[in-house]
């Protein structure tokens, strides 16, 4: 059973680098069908995605913070990470780490990550 | 503002059935049928419900069920059972450049 999981600081002050890595269980990501993705939720608010990426390293990224995220993967490790610099406290959110289906396109987010909570202060 | 509109709140009774609407634009949910619906119980990661306008996952009870009709896509639940309440985001794919786009949520109250 496939399982994905968060890890990271909880705490990141203002201007700094927020960084994050999904560990990949219970399968390969490796696999042609799916792409990685993150998303994250400010607290009492909607969902956002950040972006996504291929096991080739490809990458899809949401313009509105394109300039400030990396999303990479280390195959050998069965990881994926993010990171978004230059953090404000708007960034404080549960940041969610899942697989996204592709037919086409990455389509659906099918598994996800428990979350994890990273508050921007100083 | 999120790019796909969502009633911010629906109820219904137990056993009752409800609708939530999910309205985009002809470049997200007209345009294509990768709609998916997702639901989110408070202090826990969202669930795939629907993928592909009307797709179950394995595990989704058939009391759950997708839609589309023009810029507006739909989840039914019938038969509402207590543990539906939640909130429920729809999502769709889009050809801008944004990729993906999510609607602001809307939470389901079971009476």
């Amino acid at each position: 059973q496939l399982q994905l999981q968060e890890s990271g600081p909880g705490l990141v002050k203002p201007s700094e680098t927020l960084s994050l890595t999904c560990t990949v269980s219970g399968g390969s990501i490796s696999s042609s069908s799916y792409y990685w993705g993150w998303i994250r939720q400010p607290p009492g608010k909607g969902l956002e995605w950040i972006g996504s990426i291929y096991y080739s390293g490809s990458t899809y990224y949401n313009p509105s913070l394109k300039s400030r995220v990396t999303i990479s993967v280390d195959t050998s490790k069965n990881q994926f990470s993010l990171k978004l610099s230059s953090v404000t406290a708007a960034d404080t959110a549960v940041y969610y780490c899942a697989r996204h289906m592709i037919v086409v396109v990455p389509i659906a987010f099918d598994i996800w990550g428990q979350g994890t909570m990273v508050t921007v202060s100083s | 503002q999120s790019a796909l509109t969502q009633p911010a709140s629906v109820s219904g009774s137990p056993g009752q059935s409800i609708t939530i609407s999910c309205t985009g634009t002809s470049s997200d949910v007209g345009g294509y049928n990768y709609v998916s619906w997702y639901q989110q119980h408070p202090g826990k990661a969202p669930k795939l419900m629907i993928y592909e306008v009307s797709n179950r996952p394995s595990g989704v009870p058939d009391r759950f069920s997708g839609s589309k009709s023009g810029n507006t896509a739909s989840l039914t639940i019938s038969g509402l059972q207590a543990e539906d309440e939640a909130d429920y985001y729809c999502s769709s794919y889009t050809s801008s450049s944004t990729l993906v786009v999510f609607g602001g949520g809307t939470k389901l109250t079971v009476l």
